[in-house]
């Protein structure tokens, strides 16, 4: 079974703070995903990976950054924490782009972020 | 304009009825398109993918309309444990790694 962890379930943070969150998964998948997620707004994409040292931005980057130091390792780092960024960040992992490999992602369990 | 537009509900329905939910895209290009699944504070799962001819699994029906850009997902026969959320989800391009999806549809099947 594919795994995919994240590093918190929850996490309070206070404005101004910097923020790491990290995702970790296990089946050696090329392309990796950070989403937030919002009542009524739906996952939107913050950036994702294609490979090691590789980002491209989503829809919604600003006050985000990324980093793929390893495969299995995909951090999203909130610079300066703000209260618009408390939400539900979900990472996903999917394998490369042969086979259909692109049209199933794996999700992790996801980290409620609360910036006071 | 979302470019995944879903019903959010909840739909509200007995045990044993068929609903239905469709969802609109607004990029004609969309190539791929599937519905998730999401449990309650759980991450979203894939339940199935939606091919141009329709497809069935189970007691789930997908199908595809891609001249009025609308998919649609009907459950028969529901159960208590398909009470989720509903995402439809589109991949734009084969060119695009990324998957867009809706804001979700809620069904909450009643005894």
């Amino acid at each position: 079974d594919v795994k995919v962890t994240q590093s918190s379930r929850y996490l309070v943070k206070r404005t101004g703070e910097k923020v790491f969150l990290e995702c970790v998964q296990d089946m050696d998948h090329e392309n990796m995903f950070w989403y937030r997620q919002d009542p009524g707004l739906g996952l939107r994409l913050i950036y994702f990976s294609y490979d090691v040292k590789m980002k491209e931005k989503g829809d919604i980057p600003e006050g985000y950054s990324v980093s793929r130091e390893k495969k299995e390792r995909f951090s999203l780092i909130l610079e300066s924490a703000s209260t618009n960024q408390t939400s539900m960040y979900l990472c996903a992992s999917s394998p490369s782009s042969l086979a259909g490999g692109l049209n199933e992602q794996f999700f992790g369990p996801g980290t409620r972020l609360t910036v006071l | 304009r979302k470019e995944v537009e879903q019903d959010p509900g909840p739909f509200n329905v007995p045990e044993g009825a068929t609903v239905a939910f469709n969802c609109t895209y607004s990029n004609s290009a969309s190539q791929s398109f599937f519905w998730y699944r999401q449990d309650c504070r759980k991450e979203p799962k894939l339940l199935m993918s939606v091919y141009s001819s329709g497809n069935e699994d189970g007691r789930f029906t997908a199908q595809l309309n891609r001249a009025s850009q609308y998919i649609s997902l009907l459950i028969r026969d529901s159960k208590l444990s398909d009470s989720a959320t509903y995402l439809c989800v589109v991949r734009e391009d084969t060119g695009r790694r990324a998957l867009t999806f809706g804001s979700g549809t809620r069904l909450q099947v009643q005894p």
